[in-house]
C-alpha cells in the first residue's frame, strides 16, 4: 500500500534561514511525489512533483525537493525562509486507489511557521 | 479565472438532514475526486471520478454518494448528516488521471454537523 509520513507537526524558522520540510514515503513501484501548500482557509496550492529524472526538483516560490531513493524520501527545502512561507505543508504520493487512476494519498501535513 | 468552485463556503446543519456539496470547474479536466480534511489526518479521498459518466469509492466513501453527469460538475451528497461528518470538503481536479498532472483544489466547504 502506499502511504507517506512527516514526521514533524511543526517546524519553526527564522525568516532568511534556510527550512527543510521532512517527508518518507513507502510505494510498491516507482514513487510519484508532490508538495502541496495549504495557506488559512485555502485549498491546497501545487508546489512541485517528482516523477522522473533528476533527484533534485525545483518548484514555485523558490521552494525545491530532493528525491532520494535508498533513503525513500522526498524532503521540501528552501534556501532563505519568508514570513509568507508561514503555511501547513503537505506530502502526497499517487495512491491508484482502487480504479483510480491519479488520486493522491497525503501526510498529516506539517506546520510551517517563519519568524521575523 | 479558471478553477475549481465549491458552494457552499460553509453550513451548519442538523443531523439527519441531507446536504449536498457543490464543486464546478473550468479547465476541461477529465478527473475529479472529494476528499475531507481532518485535523490530524491530513486529507482523505471520499469519491472519485476519472471521466464523466463514472465514479469510484475511495478511502472513506460510506455516509456519501457522488454523481458526474457531465464534465464540469461532481456534486458530492450525503443522504442523512451525521456528527462524524463534521469536516472541512475539498474538491480536485486534474487534467488525465494516468499522467501524474498535478490536482487544482478548490477552496473547501466547512461542515458542521451538530
Amino acid at each position: 500500500a502506499q502511504s507517506v509520513a512527516q514526521p514533524e507537526d511543526q517546524v519553526n524558522v527564522a525568516e532568511g534561514n534556510p527550512l527543510t520540510v521532512k517527508c518518507t514515503y513507502s510505494v510498491s513501484g516507482n514513487p510519484y511525489l508532490f508538495w502541496y501548500v495549504q495557506y488559512p482557509n485555502r485549498g491546497l496550492q501545487f508546489l512541485l512533483k517528482y516523477i522522473t529524472g533528476d533527484n533534485l526538483v525545483k518548484g514555485s516560490y523558490g521552494f525545491e525537493a530532493e528525491f532520494n531513493k535508498s533513503q525513500t524520501s522526498f524532503h521540501l527545502k528552501k534556501p532563505s525562509a519568508l514570513v509568507s512561507d508561514s503555511a501547513l505543508y503537505f506530502c502526497a504520493v499517487r495512491g491508484l486507489y482502487g480504479g483510480s487512476q491519479g488520486n493522491l494519498i497525503f501526510g498529516k501535513g506539517t506546520k510551517l511557521s517563519v519568524k521575523p | 479565472i479558471a478553477g475549481i468552485t465549491q458552494a457552499p463556503t460553509s453550513q451548519i446543519l442538523a443531523a439527519g438532514r441531507r446536504m449536498t456539496l457543490r464543486c464546478t470547474q473550468d479547465m476541461r479536466h477529465n478527473a475529479m475526486y472529494w476528499y475531507r480534511q481532518d485535523l490530524g489526518l491530513g486529507l482523505r479521498l471520499i469519491h472519485y471520478s476519472n471521466t464523466a459518466g463514472t465514479t469510484g469509492k475511495g478511502e472513506v466513501p460510506d455516509g456519501y454518494s457522488v454523481s458526474r453527469a457531465n464534465t464540469d460538475d461532481f456534486p458530492l451528497t450525503l443522504a442523512s448528516a451525521v456528527p462524524s461528518q463534521t469536516s472541512v470538503y475539498f474538491c480536485a481536479s486534474s487534467d488525465s488521471p494516468g499522467h501524474n498532472q498535478p490536482q487544482h483544489f478548490g477552496d473547501g466547504t466547512r461542515l458542521s454537523i451538530l
